[in-house]
């Protein structure tokens, strides 16, 4: 029944690992997005996908790659994990360009 | 640069007492949003106020808007212990599309 889900909700890594967020949304929405919470609670857009296509890549390194298979699904993969990637990362989708934001529960990642 | 700037950062009051925060943005915009974010959960959209309205009310909230200043305000009447939860403003700019830009938050606290 959950609208917007993500997994995995915890992730605990090393520096240099490679890891996935794979986000999946059953509300028949054309948009998916991927924001960053930082510590302060501060959300910051990385992302935005609509129907499969890359729409804004707000200058995020290259080492964060996302990949819309359908548009029900939005994954990200960050490889060479850095300390400063650890945030809460949420993924969110809506129904056209401008409306309400569904978002996921979260993803805490914690780069060690 | 930032967008929206919530006033206060964090706010502590009484069960029953009337809860207030303000929002402030640069630029012009099509919608601004509220959203709430309990401790631990994905944000919630609680209303969306488009650039033509000067007021909207949904239960106990009621939101204004004043493009001339560029602020917004959330008032959250009669609150209730659960009411408490970060809170989020965030703007539609217009020109700009599949990007919500969000303020700071502010950290509402009820007491029983």
């Amino acid at each position: 029944d959950t609208a917007v889900s993500q997994t995995p909700k915890y992730l605990v890594t090393q520096m240099g690992n490679d890891k996935s967020i794979k986000c999946e949304q059953n509300l028949g929405h054309d948009t998916m997005y991927w924001y960053k919470q930082d510590s302060k609670k501060f959300l910051k857009i990385m992302f935005s996908y609509n129907n499969k296509e890359l729409i804004i890549n707000e200058t995020v390194p290259n080492r964060f790659s996302p990949k819309s298979p359908d548009k029900a699904h939005l994954n990200l993969h960050i490889n060479s994990l850095e300390l400063g990637d650890s945030a809460v990362y949420f993924c969110a989708s809506s129904r056209g360009h401008t409306g309400e934001l569904f978002f996921g529960e979260g993803s805490r990642l914690t780069v060690l | 640069s930032q967008q929206g700037e919530e006033d206060p950062q964090a706010l502590s009051i009484q069960e029953g007492e009337n809860a207030t925060m303000n929002c402030s943005y640069k630029t012009s915009i099509n919608n601004l949003q509220w959203y709430r974010q309990n401790s631990g959960r994905g944000l919630v959209h609680l209303i969306l106020i488009r650039s033509n309205e000067r007021e909207k009310h949904s239960g106990r909230l009621r939101v204004t808007l004043d493009t001339s200043k560029k602020s917004s305000s959330l008032l959250i009447t009669a609150s209730r212990a659960a009411d408490t939860a970060s809170y989020f403003c965030a703007t539609d700019e217009r020109g700009q599309i599949s990007r919500l830009t969000f303020g700071e938050g502010t950290q509402l606290t009820v007491n029983p």
